[in-house]
């Protein structure tokens, strides 16, 4: 079965200072990739997606994101984090279409993100 | 105007309430899905529907039921809540298998069974 496995439930990070936020994933073959942010409050935002091809993508807000074949991982980045940064961060994946794709996501359990000042 | 909306935003009820959260949508998607949110748990599925006549449970269906009125509307019940079904609740939607699976959220329901 699928699954989708965020190792870190909280990361503190000082404004200006890079981020990354893990993302672990375990399927037979390339899934689509996703993370979402989810701001206090708020639904959940995409921030970025994989499908195939270059697998460093770019996202909305500087985020990116690298798909790592050999190491199931889809990892989040930002070179400096902003205050307006934290959040709560999900990673999902869904199937390709021809593999039973029947449109779910399966969703990580989240990290959140705290920012200092 | 909001893509998906749900209603209400916050609910508090009593145990063996029967409850109801709404969502509707205007994106035009034939897909909706409804998740519970619990802290640490991430978003797990409760129930999702790909046209008004599929309905299909999702991980989680047990103590919920649906019903998908119209395309653009989608509602979980609680026949009779617990308070292990506190939780935030979203509903999202997506199009149709050439969608590749982005899903658009709504703001979320927050619900408290006492």
């Amino acid at each position: 079965a699928q699954s989708v496995t965020q190792p870190d439930i909280h990361i503190t990070v000082s404004e200006g200072a890079s981020l990354e936020l893990r993302c672990n994933y375990s399927y037979g073959a390339t899934p689509y990739l996703f993370w979402y942010v989810q701001s206090p409050g708020q639904g959940l935002q995409l921030l970025l997606k994989y499908f195939s091809g270059d697998t460093l993508v770019q996202g909305i807000k500087g985020f990116e994101a690298e798909f790592k074949r050999s190491q199931s991982s889809f990892n989040l980045r930002k070179p400096s984090v902003h205050w307006s940064d934290a959040a709560e961060y999900f990673c999902a994946v869904g199937l390709p279409p021809g593999s039973g794709n029947t449109g779910k996501l399966i969703f990580g359990q989240g990290t959140t993100l705290q920012v200092k000042p | 105007d909001a893509d998906v909306t749900q209603t209400p935003r916050n609910r508090i009820t009593k145990t063996g309430k029967r409850i109801m959260l709404e969502c509707s949508q205007t994106k035009g998607h034939d897909r909706m899905y409804w998740y519970r949110q619990d802290p640490g748990l991430g978003l797990r599925l409760i129930y999702y529907s790909f046209d008004v006549k599929d309905i299909n449970k999702g991980e989680i269906s047990d103590g919920y039921s649906v019903s998908r009125q119209a395309q653009a509307k989608f509602s979980l019940s609680l026949e009779s809540a617990i308070p292990n079904q506190t939780a935030l609740y979203f509903c999202a939607t997506s199009a149709g298998a050439g969608g590749l699976n982005e899903q658009f959220f709504g703001p979320g329901t927050r619900l408290t069974v006492l």
